[in-house]
């Protein structure tokens, strides 16, 4: 079974320009949530959709981020405009919210530099 | 708040036993869950306990005590490919929000 696509898997900019990474889910999964992982800040949760609806978006640094999630097999996360401390691993999970403890199975992680 | 309790670091030698601790504050509980992530991978599950006592998996064992709010992994007979990253991760309440420990960086020396 296909897991968690993530794209690009590597990408570097320079500050200022828009950055957009995609992510698709594993199939049948309706909850997918966009992760950023730093030496200094560890892993936090950015955003969360359960069924397409953006559901806690606590976690989005600020309005320079935006996510969304068109449809069931896709989402993306963008950062417009990107600055140097933006750069991290940006990590896209998913799980289904049917039965008991569902794990969230994460894709390969977009590694994100901001010159 | 949230928060999660866990060591930085631990070194073991090759087909030891170690316990990785984690405590936890937390509003709310619906389970502890262990992560794995090796250097440059993406974070995989390893177990979830919901309620107390230990669970099994191979060389691995989770363990939970709800009344101290604490649980540890343990690995058994320890391979140099189990050194990596491990987290712990409690449910944000009924949502299925996980909250990440810092993580422990495990070492495994021959």
């Amino acid at each position: 079974d296909a897991g968690v696509i993530q794209s690009p898997r590597h990408e570097v900019t320079e500050m200022g320009q828009e950055v957009t990474l995609r992510c698709k889910p594993i199939s049948g999964h309706d909850y997918l949530f966009w992760y950023r992982q730093t030496m200094m800040r560890g892993l936090e949760l950015l955003i969360y959709f359960n069924n397409n609806v953006p559901i806690d978006d606590s976690g989005m640094p600020e309005d320079r981020f935006s996510a969304k999630m068109p449809n069931a097999s896709f989402s993306t996360l963008k950062i417009q405009p990107s600055e140097p401390r933006d750069s991290a691993v940006y990590f896209c999970a998913s799980t289904t919210g049917q039965g008991g403890n569902q794990p969230q199975h994460f894709g390969d992680g977009t590694r994100l530099s901001i010159l | 708040g949230q928060s999660l309790e866990q060591p930085s670091e631990v070194t073991a030698v090759e087909g030891a036993i170690v316990q990785i601790n984690c405590t936890y504050q937390t509003s709310g509980f619906y389970g502890l869950s262990w992560y794995q992530q090796h250097d440059g991978g993406a974070p995989t599950f390893l177990s979830y306990n919901a309620l107390d006592g230990l669970e099994e998996t191979g060389r691995f064992s989770s363990f939970l005590s709800r009344s101290d709010s604490y649980g540890y992994l343990l690995l058994q007979e320890l391979q140099m490919k189990d050194s990596a990253s491990y987290f712990c991760a409690v449910r944000d309440g009924s949502s299925y929000k996980l909250i990440f420990g810092s993580g422990t960086r495990l070492l495994v020396r021959p």
